[in-house]
């Protein structure tokens, strides 16, 4: 079973600033079968990024992934007051199919 | 626009059996995607638990399999969950969710909390 591993587990950062989350796999991920989610709190996550790089539809140009194997990264260029909330990685192995989420990464207001 | 809806009970007793159901609505349930359970304990995280096709097959986390079962019902445009033999770890918030491209999970429903307790 892949894990994945977030860090840090806390980021505290202001707005305006630049944010680099990190997400490693215990092993490589299988096509870049990467996405990246946010959730706020009492929300559903939303999805960000899927396929390590491309962005869902509607979420903003400030928001970018990138990585393969067992290496990825979310960052946020100029972070904007709305972006504070916890983020996950999340994986997909494709025999026995299984999700495997990371544990997250908590962006907090500084 | 799909939107995803869980519902069900709130409070399960221990050993009993966790019952949910997702109605589909914007979308229809028998379209080229699976449909996943996901969970999170209070102030934890995100769980997958399953999926299942349109078809009826399914597939399950290897953690839970023993216990849980996934249908569909194309006629309702609806997708369940039943996990049996609950104790308190399995308080959580359950969500009802769409398979995405790149096996991303790209359409969640609001979630509704399940509390085991007697």
């Amino acid at each position: 079973e892949i894990v994945l591993t977030q860090s840090p587990g806390t980021l505290s950062s202001s707005p305006g600033e630049r944010a680099t989350l990190s997400c490693r796999a215990s092993q490589s991920v299988t096509n870049n079968y990467l996405a990246w989610y946010q959730q706020k709190p009492g929300q559903a996550p939303k999805l960000l990024i899927y396929g390590a790089s491309t962005r869902a539809t509607g979420i903003p140009d400030r928001f970018s992934g990138s990585g393969s194997g067992t290496d990825f990264t979310l960052t946020i260029s100029r972070l904007e007051p709305e972006d504070f909330a916890v983020y996950y990685c999340q994986q997909y192995v494709i025999s026995p199919p299984i999700y495997t989420f990371g544990q997250g990464t908590k962006l907090e207001i500084k | 626009q799909v939107q995803l809806q869980e519902s069900g009970p709130g409070l399960v007793k221990p050993s009993g059996t966790l019952s949910l159901t997702c109605a589909v609505s914007g979308g229809s349930v028998s379209s080229t995607t699976w449909w996943s359970w996901v969970r999170q304990p209070p102030g934890k995280g995100l769980e997958w638990i399953g999926e299942v096709y349109h078809s009826g097959t399914t597939n399950y986390s290897p953690s839970l399999m023993s216990r849980v079962t996934i249908s569909v019902d194309t006629s309702k445009n609806q997708f369940s969950l039943n996990l049996n033999s609950v104790t308190a770890a399995d308080t959580a918030v359950y969500y009802c969710a769409r398979n995405g491209p790149a096996a991303s999970v790209d359409c969640w429903g609001q979630g509704t909390l399940v509390t085991v307790s007697s």
